[in-house]
Formats: structure tokens, sequence, C-alpha cells
């Protein structure tokens, strides 16, 4: 069964400094993969998602991810950060050969932003 | 845009009363899912349905059900609610196509038992 780790529980950074939010997955095959962001007492909002193809992906509001297949990883990036981005993200896999349409989630990431 | 919607944004029940959280779509999307959210533990899947009528346990079932009798709409029903139910509950709506694996997610129920 696959398994998504976001080793960053919480993360700090300051309004217009660059960002980048970890995470690492267990899958045998190449999965597929998303980054979904929470604001407050909202549901999930789908930002970014990785298919197949180039393997850097680019998503709404700023945001890309890199699909690095030899460590397992797909980083999500932003360049400057700012204050409306303080939220949580979730990264997620989906297995694509074992017709098990539900995702799996990490726990999450929350992003304070300093001004 | 694909509209996902749940009943209730806020809910307290009392220990031992039967609940029903409701969920519907209006993409014609095939596939619907019921997650719980925890902190520190993320997105945990109870329930999810590929067809109407149909539905198949998550990873954690225990003390819960579905209902699936039309397509746009996907209960979760707690037969008995316990206080380790109170948590925020997520609906997810997926197109059933062959490379449609994203997820459509309402604003969630937070429940709160009693």
């Amino acid at each position: 069964a696959q398994s998504v780790t976001q080793p960053d529980i919480h993360i700090t950074v300051s309004e217009g400094a660059s960002l980048e939010l970890r995470c690492n997955y267990s899958y045998g095959a190449t999965p597929y993969l998303f980054w979904y962001v929470q604001s407050p007492g909202q549901g999930l909002q789908l930002l970014l998602k990785y298919f197949s193809g180039d393997t850097l992906v680019q998503g709404i509001k700023g945001f890309e991810a890199e699909f690095k297949r030899s460590q397992s990883s797909f980083n999500l990036r932003k360049p400057s950060v700012h204050w409306s981005d303080a939220a949580e993200y979730f990264c997620a896999v989906g297995a694509r050969d074992t017709g098990r349409r539900a995702l799996t989630f990490g726990s999450g990431t929350r992003l304070q932003v300093q001004p | 845009d694909v509209k996902v919607t749940q009943s209730s944004r806020y809910l307290v029940k009392r220990t031992g009363e039967k609940v029903f959280l409701e969920c519907v779509q209006d993409m014609d999307h095939e596939n619907m899912f019921w997650y719980r959210q925890d902190p520190g533990l993320g997105l945990r899947l109870i329930y999810f349905s590929y067809d109407v009528k149909m539905k198949e346990k998550g990873d954690i079932p225990e003390g819960y059900s579905v209902s699936r009798e039309k397509k746009e709409r996907f209960s979760l029903i707690l037969e008995s609610a316990s206080t380790n139910q109170t948590s925020m509950y997520l609906c997810a709506s997926q197109s059933g196509g062959p490379f449609s694996y994203e997820q459509y997610f309402g604003p969630g129920t937070r429940l709160t038992v009693t």
C-alpha cells in the first residue's frame, strides 16, 4: 500500500521569503501526486497535480512542485510567500495501477507567515 | 467549477444519537468519498462509493455506515455517536474517468459529540 510522509509539521517563514514543503511517498510504481491547501475552516483546494511527463509542475497561486523519482519526493515550492499563503498543506498520492481511486494523504504541514 | 456541498458546517450531538452527514456534488461524478480529519493524522478514508448503491470500506469504517441512493448524494451515518467521533468530516467527489484522480472537496462538517 502507498504512504505519504510530510516531515515538517509546522513551518514559519517571513513574507517575501521562499518556501519549500517536503513530501516523500512510498509506492512501487510511479504514482499520481497532488498538493492540496486548506485555509482555516475550509475544505481542501487542489494546488497542482502530477500524472506524467514534465517533472516540474506548475499550479495555482504561484506554486510549483518537482517530482523526483530517485528520491521518491514531490516537494512544493514558492519563490515569494504572501501572508495569504498561511494555511495547511497536504500532499497526496494515488495508485495508478491498482484501480483504487482513493487518495492517500500525508499528515499535513501548517505554514505560518510572519510579516 | 465543481461544487461539493455539505449539509452542515457545525454540528453538536449527544452520545448515542444517530447522526446523518450529507454531501451533494453537482458535476455528475461517479466517485464519492468520506474522510475524517484529525490534527496530526491528516485525512483518513472512512468509506467510498463508485456508483449508486455501491459502497466500499475505507481505512477506518468502524462505527460508520454510508448511503448512496442518488448519484449526486452521498450520506455518512453515525449509528450511535460516540465522543471519539468528534472530528472534522470532509466529503469529496471524483470523476470516474481513467485519468481523473483529483478529488474535489466540500467545506467540511465539524462534528462535536458530547
